[in-house]
């Protein structure tokens, strides 16, 4: 089976700096994304990895090791409207387009 | 530049009644995708279509879950003689298809309906 593993829950301040940890063992990789999803809306696109190291956008960096299996989301500046569940989901195969998602990491940064 | 559009928002449907959910994709997208999302869960791929093919149908239960994405018009999931454990949000996501199926594409996602079955 497949296996994608974030916290149930963080919980962090205003201008400070999180990091949301992903793990993965999945049957195939052909890259990692995350997105941001508030309460009741869509998922919105955050970032894609497909190879290792970290990619920078912004307050927004997205980290990947294919050897280990892992990758982290880490948000600088914290505002309050990155209160959200942060989604990792694995691409497993090329042309086979679906997403394996995890059950997704909820953020609450408080005042 | 509208991006992928969802209706019904909301669906009520009593047990055993049709549900028929909707999906236009971002103008230029060509490949589209449904996942499910329960309480408290993560999404679940249910099925992924180009225009007229179903390509990828793993995650869709085999009975009364149906889809399509004709030539014309939008992509229809359909649950048929619903059930209270089909209560759940159903998004729609398009990507453009430029990969032709090498690579990978970015997905995004609509607003989603959320469907309740009294």
């Amino acid at each position: 089976g497949q296996n994608i593993d974030q916290p149930t829950e963080m919980t962090a301040t205003e201008g400070a700096i999180v990091q949301i940890n992903c793990t993965y063992q999945t049957s195939g990789f052909n890259g990692l994304f995350w997105y941001q999803q508030h309460a009741g809306e869509a998922p919105t696109f955050l970032s894609y990895n497909v190879l290792d190291g970290l990619e920078e956008k912004g307050r927004f960096s997205s980290f990947l090791s294919r050897s280990k299996g892992y990758s982290y989301l880490l948000l600088k500046e914290l505002q309050m409207k990155d209160s959200a569940s942060y989604l990792c989901a694995v691409i497993l195969n090329t042309g086979f387009q679906k997403l394996v998602f995890g059950t997704g990491t909820r953020l609450l940064v408080s005042p | 530049n509208a991006g992928v559009m969802q209706n019904p928002r909301h669906l009520v449907r009593r047990r055993g009644q049709e549900a028929r959910l909707r999906c236009s994709p971002m103008k230029g997208h060509s490949h589209v995708y449904w996942y499910r999302q329960l309480p408290e869960e993560g999404l679940k791929f249910m099925v992924y279509l180009q225009k007229e093919n179903i390509i990828d149908e793993s995650g869709m239960p085999k009975e009364r879950f149906s889809a399509e994405f004709p030539k014309e018009g939008p992509s229809i999931l359909r649950i048929q003689q619903v059930v209270r454990g089909d209560s759940a949000a159903y998004f729609c996501a398009s990507s453009p298809g430029e990969s032709g199926g090498v690579g990978t594409d970015t997905q995004y996602f609509g607003p989603g309906t959320r469907l309740t079955v009294l």
